[in-house]
């Protein structure tokens, strides 16, 4: 158990549809990271918060935001979801956000768009 | 744009047979990791090498990294059913802001009994 907690596991929705993905990081860890894997292009870094700030952004669309709140805990939300979208989306928290600091992924949420 | 390409993309073997599987770059790295990943569950770390040349064993597993930081191997002794799953490698993303990881596409690995 890495003790990031991700919820849902699982959800299905329709294209055009809003929702939100939910992560708790690991206890003490200040540092989010949000991934989406796909089978054809692998983990793709979406965007990184560090004690409620934007820290660094990857291959993010804009139909995405996120968000880190003061207890830690982040959102991300996806919207004018597409069927491309379908992917697992991970959460991963390490202490620092350095390049040294382990990050420890969450189970994933595993999005379907029909 | 730095890119970690591994090889075999897939591997199916049996119990007790020995493996490398491999994660090669253009760019050079600090320091590369190697994760595996479980059906249905997240990826775990394995190792940290930070060394160009550097060796480490983790059980089975010996991880080595180029002398030239650019590529790493992971050879696994006598594999078991245990050892199955999706090995990634990954290094630091110099092109963005720091803390955050470029991940290779993994090898899928299947250790039959």
């Amino acid at each position: 158990d890495s003790g990031v907690t991700q919820t849902p596991k699982h959800l299905i929705t329709a294209t055009g549809q809003r929702v939100t993905l939910r992560c708790s990081p690991r206890s003490g860890d200040l540092s989010v990271y949000w991934y989406q894997q796909s089978l054809d292009q692998g983990l793709q870094f979406l965007i990184q918060y560090y004690n409620g700030e934007e820290r660094a952004k990857g291959n993010i669309l804009e139909r995405f935001s996120a968000q880190q709140f003061p207890d830690l805990h982040s959102e991300l939300n996806l919207s004018s979801l597409e069927l491309g979208d379908s992917a697992l989306y991970f959460c991963a928290s390490s202490v620092s956000g350095q390049f040294f600091s382990p990050l420890h992924f969450g189970n994933g949420t595993r999005l379907t768009v029909t | 744009t730095q890119l970690l390409e591994q090889s075999p993309q897939f591997l199916s073997i049996q119990e007790g047979e020995n493996l490398t599987v491999y994660c090669n770059s253009s760019s050079v790295f600090s320091s590369l990791q190697w994760y595996r990943q479980e059906p249905g569950e997240g990826p775990v770390l394995l190792v940290t090498v930070v060394t160009g040349g550097e060796v480490k064993k983790l059980k089975r597993l010996t991880f080595q990294f180029g002398d030239a930081r650019k590529d790493s191997s992971l050879h696994i002794t006598a594999a078991q059913p245990g050892d199955t799953g999706l090995y990634l490698c990954a290094g630091p993303n110099y092109g963005g802001s720091q803390g955050n990881l470029i991940f290779g596409k993994g090898t899928k690995l299947s250790v039959k009994p």
